[in-house]
Protein backbone atom coordinates (compact mmCIF):
# COMPACT_ATOMS: atom_id res chain seq x y z
CA UNK A 1 0.00 0.00 0.00
CA UNK A 2 1.02 3.55 -0.92
CA UNK A 3 2.10 5.66 2.59
CA UNK A 4 1.82 9.39 2.84
CA UNK A 5 3.88 11.33 5.21
CA UNK A 6 3.61 15.00 6.34
CA UNK A 7 6.07 17.46 7.05
CA UNK A 8 6.46 18.94 10.00
CA UNK A 9 4.57 17.07 12.20
CA UNK A 10 3.62 20.40 14.52
CA UNK A 11 4.77 24.06 13.68
CA UNK A 12 4.18 27.94 15.03
CA UNK A 13 3.82 30.63 12.87
CA UNK A 14 2.88 34.21 13.38
CA UNK A 15 -0.03 35.77 12.05
CA UNK A 16 0.40 37.26 8.44
CA UNK A 17 2.90 34.14 8.00
CA UNK A 18 3.17 32.29 5.01
CA UNK A 19 2.79 29.12 6.01
CA UNK A 20 3.77 25.68 4.13
CA UNK A 21 3.15 21.72 4.54
CA UNK A 22 4.58 19.42 2.69
CA UNK A 23 3.05 15.71 2.12
CA UNK A 24 5.23 13.04 0.10
CA UNK A 25 3.52 9.71 -1.27
CA UNK A 26 5.67 6.83 -1.26
CA UNK A 27 4.60 5.74 -4.92
CA UNK A 28 3.38 8.00 -8.02
CA UNK A 29 -0.16 8.91 -6.79
CA UNK A 30 -0.64 11.31 -10.15
CA UNK A 31 -3.16 14.50 -8.70
CA UNK A 32 -5.25 12.15 -6.52
CA UNK A 33 -4.74 14.16 -3.75
CA UNK A 34 -6.71 16.05 -1.26
CA UNK A 35 -5.55 18.73 1.80
CA UNK A 36 -8.51 18.79 4.97
CA UNK A 37 -8.41 21.55 7.46
CA UNK A 38 -9.77 19.58 10.97
CA UNK A 39 -9.90 22.04 14.53
CA UNK A 40 -10.80 20.70 17.80
CA UNK A 41 -13.96 18.58 18.29
CA UNK A 42 -14.76 19.22 14.82
CA UNK A 43 -14.60 16.91 11.54
CA UNK A 44 -12.62 17.46 9.03
CA UNK A 45 -13.33 20.06 6.46
CA UNK A 46 -12.27 19.82 2.74
CA UNK A 47 -9.83 22.84 1.25
CA UNK A 48 -8.12 21.30 -1.63
CA UNK A 49 -8.92 18.38 -4.02
CA UNK A 50 -6.97 17.02 -7.48
CA UNK A 51 -3.56 19.03 -5.62
CA UNK A 52 -4.62 22.59 -6.31
CA UNK A 53 -8.22 22.40 -6.63
CA UNK A 54 -10.11 24.90 -4.38
CA UNK A 55 -13.19 23.55 -2.57
CA UNK A 56 -16.21 25.72 -2.82
CA UNK A 57 -15.87 28.73 -0.25
CA UNK A 58 -12.43 28.19 0.86
CA UNK A 59 -10.51 31.11 1.47
CA UNK A 60 -7.78 31.86 -1.18
CA UNK A 61 -5.15 32.47 0.90
CA UNK A 62 -5.20 28.52 0.82
CA UNK A 63 -3.52 26.97 -2.20
CA UNK A 64 -1.84 23.16 -2.84
CA UNK A 65 0.20 21.96 -5.58
CA UNK A 66 2.14 18.90 -6.70
CA UNK A 67 2.18 16.21 -8.72
CA UNK A 68 3.30 12.63 -8.79
CA UNK A 69 5.13 11.69 -4.88
CA UNK A 70 5.42 15.43 -3.68
CA UNK A 71 2.67 17.75 -2.74
CA UNK A 72 2.53 20.94 -1.09
CA UNK A 73 -0.14 23.11 0.78
CA UNK A 74 0.75 26.94 1.37
CA UNK A 75 -1.45 29.58 3.48
CA UNK A 76 -0.07 32.63 2.09
CA UNK A 77 -1.36 34.99 5.06
CA UNK A 78 -1.73 32.71 8.38
CA UNK A 79 -4.74 33.87 10.00
CA UNK A 80 -6.08 32.77 14.35
CA UNK A 81 -8.76 30.89 12.28
CA UNK A 82 -6.66 28.22 10.41
CA UNK A 83 -5.24 27.25 13.86
CA UNK A 84 -5.89 23.23 13.15
CA UNK A 85 -4.74 20.19 12.06
CA UNK A 86 -4.22 19.42 8.53
CA UNK A 87 -4.35 16.45 6.64
CA UNK A 88 -3.03 15.23 2.97
CA UNK A 89 -5.05 12.23 2.07
CA UNK A 90 -4.43 10.05 -1.24
CA UNK A 91 -7.67 8.46 -2.88
CA UNK A 92 -8.50 7.40 -6.23
CA UNK A 93 -7.09 3.61 -5.63
CA UNK A 94 -8.17 1.88 -2.38
CA UNK A 95 -7.11 2.16 0.53
CA UNK A 96 -7.54 5.51 1.06
CA UNK A 97 -4.44 6.73 3.07
CA UNK A 98 -4.22 9.95 5.19
CA UNK A 99 -1.01 11.63 6.32
CA UNK A 100 -0.35 11.28 9.93
CA UNK A 101 -1.20 15.76 10.06
CA UNK A 102 0.62 18.65 11.12
CA UNK A 103 -0.96 20.96 13.46
CA UNK A 104 -0.47 24.47 13.23
CA UNK A 105 -0.06 26.83 16.09
CA UNK A 106 0.10 30.75 16.41
CA UNK A 107 3.51 32.11 17.90
CA UNK B 1 -27.18 20.57 1.41
CA UNK B 2 -26.48 17.29 2.11
CA UNK B 3 -26.63 16.06 5.25
CA UNK B 4 -24.90 13.02 7.16
CA UNK B 5 -25.67 11.84 11.20
CA UNK B 6 -23.97 8.85 12.64
CA UNK B 7 -25.74 6.93 15.00
CA UNK B 8 -25.16 4.09 17.40
CA UNK B 9 -23.86 2.36 20.70
CA UNK B 10 -21.16 4.62 22.39
CA UNK B 11 -19.83 1.83 24.19
CA UNK B 12 -18.76 -1.45 23.33
CA UNK B 13 -17.88 -5.00 25.22
CA UNK B 14 -14.25 -6.45 24.18
CA UNK B 15 -15.06 -8.87 21.79
CA UNK B 16 -18.21 -7.79 20.99
CA UNK B 17 -18.91 -6.26 17.46
CA UNK B 18 -19.78 -2.31 16.67
CA UNK B 19 -22.16 -1.36 15.16
CA UNK B 20 -23.07 2.04 13.55
CA UNK B 21 -25.47 3.19 11.58
CA UNK B 22 -25.54 6.99 8.76
CA UNK B 23 -28.34 8.33 7.93
CA UNK B 24 -28.27 10.41 4.53
CA UNK B 25 -30.05 13.37 3.67
CA UNK B 26 -30.02 16.01 0.68
CA UNK B 27 -28.49 12.77 -1.73
CA UNK B 28 -29.24 9.19 -2.40
CA UNK B 29 -27.04 6.17 -1.32
CA UNK B 30 -28.02 4.79 -4.85
CA UNK B 31 -27.06 7.52 -7.03
CA UNK B 32 -24.09 6.05 -8.99
CA UNK B 33 -22.01 9.52 -8.49
CA UNK B 34 -21.54 8.98 -4.52
CA UNK B 35 -18.94 6.88 -2.29
CA UNK B 36 -20.08 6.23 1.29
CA UNK B 37 -17.37 5.85 3.44
CA UNK B 38 -16.17 5.78 7.35
CA UNK B 39 -13.04 6.79 8.75
CA UNK B 40 -12.50 7.21 12.18
CA UNK B 41 -9.66 8.70 14.96
CA UNK B 42 -8.44 7.42 17.78
CA UNK B 43 -8.54 10.25 20.77
CA UNK B 44 -5.75 12.50 20.24
CA UNK B 45 -4.65 10.80 17.07
CA UNK B 46 -4.83 10.67 13.61
CA UNK B 47 -7.32 9.95 10.65
CA UNK B 48 -8.23 6.24 9.72
CA UNK B 49 -10.00 5.60 6.41
CA UNK B 50 -12.03 2.31 7.12
CA UNK B 51 -13.76 1.63 3.98
CA UNK B 52 -16.48 2.35 1.42
CA UNK B 53 -19.27 1.09 -0.48
CA UNK B 54 -20.10 2.25 -3.40
CA UNK B 55 -24.08 2.60 -4.81
CA UNK B 56 -24.24 -1.22 -6.82
CA UNK B 57 -23.00 -2.75 -3.51
CA UNK B 58 -19.36 -2.80 -4.24
CA UNK B 59 -17.15 -2.21 -0.70
CA UNK B 60 -13.68 -1.75 -0.28
CA UNK B 61 -12.15 -2.14 3.24
CA UNK B 62 -8.35 -1.15 4.89
CA UNK B 63 -6.45 -4.15 4.61
CA UNK B 64 -5.49 -4.03 7.96
CA UNK B 65 -9.38 -4.35 9.10
CA UNK B 66 -10.50 -5.93 6.35
CA UNK B 67 -11.29 -8.85 7.79
CA UNK B 68 -13.71 -7.64 11.10
CA UNK B 69 -15.40 -5.00 8.51
CA UNK B 70 -18.20 -5.07 6.85
CA UNK B 71 -20.01 -1.79 5.49
CA UNK B 72 -23.91 -2.01 3.86
CA UNK B 73 -26.69 0.41 2.76
CA UNK B 74 -30.16 0.53 3.42
CA UNK B 75 -31.40 2.07 0.48
CA UNK B 76 -35.29 2.10 2.23
CA UNK B 77 -33.79 4.26 4.82
CA UNK B 78 -31.05 5.95 3.04
CA UNK B 79 -28.55 4.82 5.16
CA UNK B 80 -25.55 2.75 4.97
CA UNK B 81 -23.75 1.14 8.08
CA UNK B 82 -20.30 -0.19 9.82
CA UNK B 83 -19.81 -3.49 11.23
CA UNK B 84 -16.30 -4.29 12.50
CA UNK B 85 -16.45 -7.42 14.91
CA UNK B 86 -14.20 -8.55 17.43
CA UNK B 87 -13.02 -5.16 18.76
CA UNK B 88 -10.73 -4.53 20.93
CA UNK B 89 -9.48 -1.15 23.38
CA UNK B 90 -7.93 -0.02 20.31
CA UNK B 91 -10.96 0.21 18.05
CA UNK B 92 -11.92 3.13 20.60
CA UNK B 93 -12.30 6.05 18.26
CA UNK B 94 -14.88 9.07 16.67
CA UNK B 95 -15.89 7.24 13.84
CA UNK B 96 -17.39 9.35 11.21
CA UNK B 97 -19.14 8.85 7.83
CA UNK B 98 -18.33 10.69 5.30
CA UNK B 99 -19.26 10.94 1.09
CA UNK B 100 -16.99 11.15 -1.51
CA UNK B 101 -18.37 11.59 -5.19
CA UNK B 102 -17.95 11.88 -9.23
CA UNK B 103 -18.12 15.17 -11.16
CA UNK B 104 -18.24 13.70 -14.10
CA UNK B 105 -15.42 11.99 -15.22
CA UNK B 106 -13.55 12.84 -11.86
CA UNK B 107 -13.33 11.19 -8.75
CA UNK B 108 -13.55 13.73 -5.42
CA UNK B 109 -12.75 13.27 -1.99
CA UNK B 110 -14.49 13.51 1.17
CA UNK B 111 -16.91 16.49 1.00
CA UNK B 112 -19.46 15.89 3.40
CA UNK B 113 -18.99 14.53 6.85
CA UNK B 114 -21.01 13.68 9.79
CA UNK B 115 -20.36 15.24 12.86
CA UNK B 116 -18.91 11.68 14.50
CA UNK B 117 -19.64 9.63 17.50
CA UNK B 118 -17.59 8.33 19.97
CA UNK B 119 -17.38 4.87 20.38
CA UNK B 120 -15.32 3.55 23.37
CA UNK B 121 -14.28 -0.56 24.00
CA UNK B 122 -14.12 -1.22 27.47
CA UNK B 123 -16.01 -3.64 29.87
Amino acid sequence: DIQMTQSPSSLSASIGDRVTITCRASQGISNNLAWYQQKPGKAPKLLIYTASTLQSGVPSRFSGSGSGTDFTLTISSLQPEDVATYYCQKYYGAPWTFGQGTKVEIK
Amino acid sequence: QVQLQESGPGLVKPSETLSLTCTVSGASVISGSNYWSWIRQPPGKGLEWIGYIYYSGSTNYNPPLKSRVTISEDTSKNQFSLRLTSVTAADTAVYYCARGSYSGPDLRPLDYWGQGTLVTVSS
